[in-house]
């Protein structure tokens, strides 16, 4: 059976600090990972996937994942945060259909 | 690229009444679509996974009969909740994909059932 764990429920940083939300996933294979963010009363928007290629993906608004198969982790992150990125964070694995985390909270403090 | 829409966004409805949620992409064909249901703070549940032209495959605990789902074309497929009670008050999410690439997701239909 395949899971995702988001490590934190909910996250704070301070704008223009760093950001990273945590993930870690187990499969008895090496699957596609995803990260997308759904702001309130919204959708998903996919940020960005990862498919064996690149170790290390960058997407939209300036994030970035690295899969790490040895800690099977697959850490979300971002130099720099802005106010417009407080959301909800999903960490997913392709399977049959998408497996996701539990979701973190970004929260963005002025 | 890669839009999918949903119709409508918000939807109020009398206790035994049905919905239909509309669920389209609307520049690419999606031969696989999915349903999902997502409850306040909480992550999203699979609900059921659709292939063009063939009936849904429903994730256990999933009523068919209660969630009427059809996807009748490549860039369109519905679910239809059936005699909606007050526990089926819920945010539905649709994704839809190309040949199992990568899933992109509509904006969400908020359910409130009376």
């Amino acid at each position: 059976a395949q899971s995702v764990t988001q490590l934190d429920s909910h996250v704070s940083v301070s704008e223009g600090t760093p950001v990273l939300l945590r993930c870690n996933y187990s499969s008895s294979y090496s699957p596609s990972l995803f990260w997308y963010v759904q702001h309130p009363n919204k959708g998903l928007q996919l940020l960005l996937k990862y498919t064996s290629a690149a170790t290390l993906v960058k997407g939209i608004n300036g994030f970035e994942a690295e899969f790490k198969k040895s800690e099977t982790s697959f850490h979300l992150t971002k130099p720099s945060a802005h106010m417009s990125d407080a959301a909800e964070y999903f960490c997913a694995a392709s399977g049959r259909a998408l497996t996701f985390g539990s979701g973190t909270r970004l929260q963005v403090q002025p | 690229g890669a839009v999918v829409s949903q119709h409508p966004s918000r939807v109020i409805c009398k206790s035994g009444t049905s919905v239909k949620i509309e669920c389209r992409s609307l520049d690419f064909q999606a031969t696989t679509m999915f349903w999902y249901r997502q409850f306040p703070k909480k992550s999203l549940m699979l609900m059921a996974t659709s292939n063009e032209g063939s009936k849904a495959t429903y994730e256990q605990g999933v009523e068919k009969d209660k969630f009427l789902i059809n996807h009748a074309s490549l860039t369109l497929s519905t679910l239809t909740v059936t005699s909606a009670h007050p526990e089926d008050s819920s945010f539905y999410i649709c994704s839809a994909s190309w040949r199992g690439e990568t899933q992109y997701f509509g904006p969400g239909t908020r359910l409130l059932v009376l």
